[in-house]
């Protein structure tokens, strides 16, 4: 079946220092590839996503390329803020329902 | 504000009692989703409705969980005979049709002491 392999975490930075999760999965067909960001105390946000191979998703300062060679999603940001401390979520999704990675918990340092 | 509105968003209840969230999606997104994440995991897939019909449930949703969408606008989920393994977060979704990304309401936090 689907599944994704996230890093684990915690990740801990300092602002403006460079940001990389790293998302692998596992699918039988072409899936839809996203990343989505929780917040402490909120809801899930979808942060950016990329529907098939080469695609890239942008939002925020984050990107992240569909790569079907590598099976891989990995999401960089170039300099980060301290209001980027949330949990990060790598998905994807073959029909209507997603399947999630365990998530990375990122904190950024003042 | 027209998102995913989700009802309670907490809920302390003790082990045996029954429960029931309401979840009010986008309103013209005829796909809604039950998911429910506990500490430390991604969200895990629970149901998923079409309009009013339930086209598939989990093996994660036991026999003391149901989902309803009557009318194919707002949902349900009530938990019969909680236990203290069902503590996690409830988040309800939706979609429109035919478009693969849903958008997540806040979420209702269970916790059976």
């Amino acid at each position: 079946g689907d599944s994704v392999t996230q890093m684990e975490g915690p990740v801990t930075l300092s602002e403006e220092a460079f940001l990389t999760i790293n998302c692998t999965y596992t699918a039988t067909g072409y899936p839809s590839l996203f990343w989505y960001v929780q917040y402490p105390g909120e809801g899930l946000q979808l942060l950016l996503k990329a529907t098939k191979a080469d695609d890239k998703g942008s939002n925020k300062g984050f990107e992240a390329t569909y790569r079907k060679e590598t099976t891989s999603f990995h999401l960089e940001k170039g300099s980060v803020q301290v209001s980027d401390s949330a949990v990060y979520f790598c998905a994807l999704s073959e029909d209507y329902k997603l399947s999630f990675g365990a998530g990375t918990t990122v904190t950024v340092r003042a | 504000d027209t998102g995913v509105s989700q009802n309670p968003r907490h809920k302390i209840t003790k082990r045996g009692q029954n429960v029931t969230f309401r979840c009010d999606p986008i309103s013209e997104h005829n796909r809604l989703y039950w998911y429910r994440q506990t500490l430390g995991q991604g969200p895990e897939f629970l149901t998923y409705f079409q309009n009013e019909a339930q086209l598939e449930k989990s093996r994660l949703l036991s026999d003391r969980f149901s989902a309803e969408r009557p009318k194919g606008s707002f949902s349900t989920l009530e938990i019969q005979r909680t236990e203290q393994g069902d503590s996690a977060m409830y988040l309800c979704a939706s979609s429109p049709e035919q478009r693969r990304t849903a958008f997540f309401g806040q979420g209702t936090r269970l916790t059976v002491v």
